[in-house]
């Protein structure tokens, strides 16, 4: 079965950094997402993509945040300027389609720690 | 606002036994409602969704649940749970604007004894 897959699983950072996160979302799926979810919250909805635009994006995805898909497979997430309260599991998602409907499936995630 | 909650922290059932986790909605028009579910160290994977029509959603791995809508309710169940069923459970919804958003319930842990 297809699956979405994340790398690296784990990322160290020193605070002021750049990082980057990848994921190589389903095939067929043309809609893509990041979501995060900080140690004992809540998974947040950062920024979908289609069409190699951002479709919609949330108040947490600020100027320090970006993504690109660098080609016909991979999908990053760039983080420009990494703070402590960046530290949280970062989840690559995508579906299908855009509609409502449509379930998005999620890969592994990386768990990003910013000392 | 919009929003499902999950008045339970943890659940814990014993193996065999039916489990049934619980999710409440407050969301406008037709809801769109999803379960996902976070084994250890694994992303969350999509268990089953209520869209419109029956109120009995079937899923994966066994699972199921009930669209109620006269109790706002979209309870996640299983007849006889396995200590593998051990993970965590996300109720969620889409955005009704954009769709593009899940947003999600705080999350239920779910503790399957032998």
């Amino acid at each position: 079965e297809p699956e979405v897959t994340q790398t690296p699983s784990h990322q160290v950072t020193q605070m002021g950094q750049e990082v980057i996160l990848r994921c190589v979302p389903i095939s067929n799926h043309l809609y893509f997402y990041w979501y995060r979810q900080i140690l004992g919250q809540k998974v947040e909805f950062l920024v979908s993509f289609y069409n190699n635009e951002i479709s919609e994006k949330s108040e947490i995805f600020d100027d320090q945040f970006s993504v690109e898909r660098p080609d016909g497979s991979n999908f990053t997430l760039k983080i420009r300027s990494t703070k402590l309260e960046d530290s949280a599991m970062y989840f690559c998602a995508s579906s299908e389609t855009g509609q409502r409907r449509a379930p998005q499936y999620f890969g592994p995630g990386t768990r990003l720690t910013v000392l | 606002a919009q929003s499902v909650a999950q008045p339970e922290d943890q659940v814990n059932v014993a193996e065999g036994n039916p489990l049934t986790v619980k999710c409440t909605y407050s969301v406008s028009g037709n809801p769109y409602l999803f379960w996902y579910v976070q084994y250890p160290n694994r992303g969350l994977q999509f268990l089953l969704k209520y869209i419109t029509g029956d109120n009995l959603v079937k899923g994966s791995y066994g699972f199921e649940a009930e669209f109620n809508k006269s109790q706002t309710s979209f309870h996640l169940k299983k007849p006889s749970a396995l200590v593998s069923d051990s993970a965590l459970y996300f109720c969620a919804y889409p955005n009704s604007n954009s769709g593009y958003a899940l947003n999600f319930g705080k999350g239920t842990s779910l503790l399957v004894t032998p």
